[in-house]
């Protein structure tokens, strides 16, 4: 699995766009980009993947680095039930595989 | 569609005791994962199935931890006995049969061993 690294914690303002940053500098050209976050007191949930190209779901849009070294989650307008840890998970080749988490990246949003 | 479902949501045990959680995952998820949590970390895979077969079970600490999941749907994860270290949240997730991409998580077990 590629290892990535991230930052500890962000802070952001509300109704403003976030860019959650990710290095994944030894990821292989068959691995996808996955992105999930845990609210509090919850189980992590799904919120968007790539591979190649970017990425936009109706959560999130995903920014991959053209080398595909690092991506960015962008959260185009954050809310106050945004504030969670997010995670940059890589290394799946693509379906029913395990889930290797890193610390993730503390969003606080302020209101 | 119904979520993974978890129980109980809370257990306080002392040390050498044990202590089962129990899991539902989603209709017709085949593949179900038990994942630890421990306070400040990210999750951490314990096992996986395939239907009722067991995929991977390479960080399951086998001499305490066991986990079953019978005729593949719901599935139980036991701790016997339960030591402090133990402590943490303990996460259902499940996932449609190979080429989706997306697990689904249920809300945990917080297990506090005293």
């Amino acid at each position: 699995d590629a290892k990535t690294t991230q930052p500890n914690s962000m802070e952001s303002n509300e109704e403003e766009p976030v860019h959650l940053p990710c290095n994944h500098s030894t990821i292989s050209g068959t691995d996808y980009i996955h992105w999930y976050r845990q609210l509090p007191s919850q189980g992590p949930e799904y919120v968007i993947h790539g591979l190649t190209s970017n990425v936009n779901n109706r959560m999130a849009s995903l920014a991959i680095a053209e080398d595909r070294k690092s991506s960015t989650l962008i959260l185009h307008r954050a809310t106050l039930r945004d504030a969670a840890v997010y995670y940059c998970i890589c290394g799946l080749q693509g379906g029913s595989e395990k889930l290797v988490f890193g610390k993730g990246t503390k969003l606080t949003v302020n209101p | 569609e119904a979520g993974v479902a978890q129980s109980p949501r809370y257990k306080i045990i002392e040390k050498r005791q044990s202590v089962a959680f129990w899991c539902n995952p989603i209709s017709g998820h085949a593949t179900l994962y038990w994942y630890q949590q421990i306070l400040g970390q990210g999750p951490k895979l314990l096992i996986q199935f395939q239907n009722n077969g067991v995929v991977d079970d390479s960080q399951l600490p086998k001499d305490r931890f066991s986990a079953e999941r019978l005729k593949g749907v719901d599935s139980t994860l036991k701790i016997q006995p339960a030591k402090l270290e133990d402590s943490a949240v303990y996460l259902c997730a499940s996932s449609r049969p190979r080429g989706s991409h997306e697990q689904y998580f249920g809300p945990g077990t917080r297990l506090t061993v005293t």
